[in-house]
């Protein structure tokens, strides 16, 4: 079945440091993926996706993400973290028909100054 | 433009009460889900319409029921609370992929309704 890890629960950094999230997947086919972030109180926001072409992708907010398929990898990184990036952080995976994601269960990163 | 809104923010049930969530979007997209969230947990799919007149089950529909009668609104039917669907629920949506629907279009969520069931 279709799953994807984001093996850190919980990731502090500091403020201006750089920012390195997780995501593995387990998929079949070629994957379109995709990274939301979640402010408290708030839905997802997307902030980039891959479905083909370069494997760098650039998203909003200074964000940027690598796939990797031979490590069926799709990690988040931010080169300088600002305060305002305190949230949680969703990984996912688009399934064939009907365009369903599959989540991952989610990163929240603090911010400490 | 609204986007995808979601209400009620917060209710609060007695268990073996029913309600309805209400979710509408204004951005003419044809496919709506309603996932939910626990801590922790990520978010799971409830169930999915690609269009109106069209609904499916997702990974976890058991105690839900929905409709679509337009494309622009598709709410969430609880029938008989229970205290397992304390929650946070989201109705999201997005275009249509080419060809079968397998697509790179991003879903857009609705801020969310905080359910509990006491």
């Amino acid at each position: 079945a279709q799953s994807v890890t984001q093996p850190d629960i919980h990731i502090t950094v500091s403020e201006g440091a750089s920012l390195e999230l997780r995501c593995n997947y387990s998929y079949g086919a070629t994957p379109y993926l995709f990274w939301y972030v979640q402010s408290p109180g708030q839905g997802l926001q997307l902030l980039l996706k891959y479905f083909s072409g370069d494997t760098l992708v650039q998203g909003i907010k200074g964000f940027e993400a690598e796939f990797k398929r031979s490590q069926s990898s799709f990690n988040l990184r931010k080169p300088s973290v600002h305060w305002s990036d305190a949230a949680e952080y969703f990984c996912a995976v688009a399934l064939e028909y009907g365009n369903k994601l599959v989540f991952g269960a989610g990163t929240i990163l603090r911010v400490k100054s | 433009n609204a986007g995808v809104t979601q209400t009620p923010k917060f209710r609060i049930l007695k268990i073996g009460q029913s309600m309805t969530l209400q979710c509408t979007q204004d951005m003419n997209h044809n496919y709506m889900y309603w996932y939910r969230q626990d801590p922790g947990m990520g978010l799971k799919l409830i169930y999915y319409s690609v269009g109106a007149g069209i609904t499916d089950k997702g990974e976890v529909p058991n105690g839900y029921n929905v409709s679509r009668s337009t494309t622009e609104d598709f709410p969430l039917r609880l029938e008989l609370a229970a205290p397992s669907q304390t929650s946070v629920y989201f109705c999201a949506s997005s275009y249509p992929g080419q060809g079968t629907g397998y697509s790179n279009q991003p879903q857009h969520f609705g801020d969310g309704t905080r359910l509990s069931i006491l």
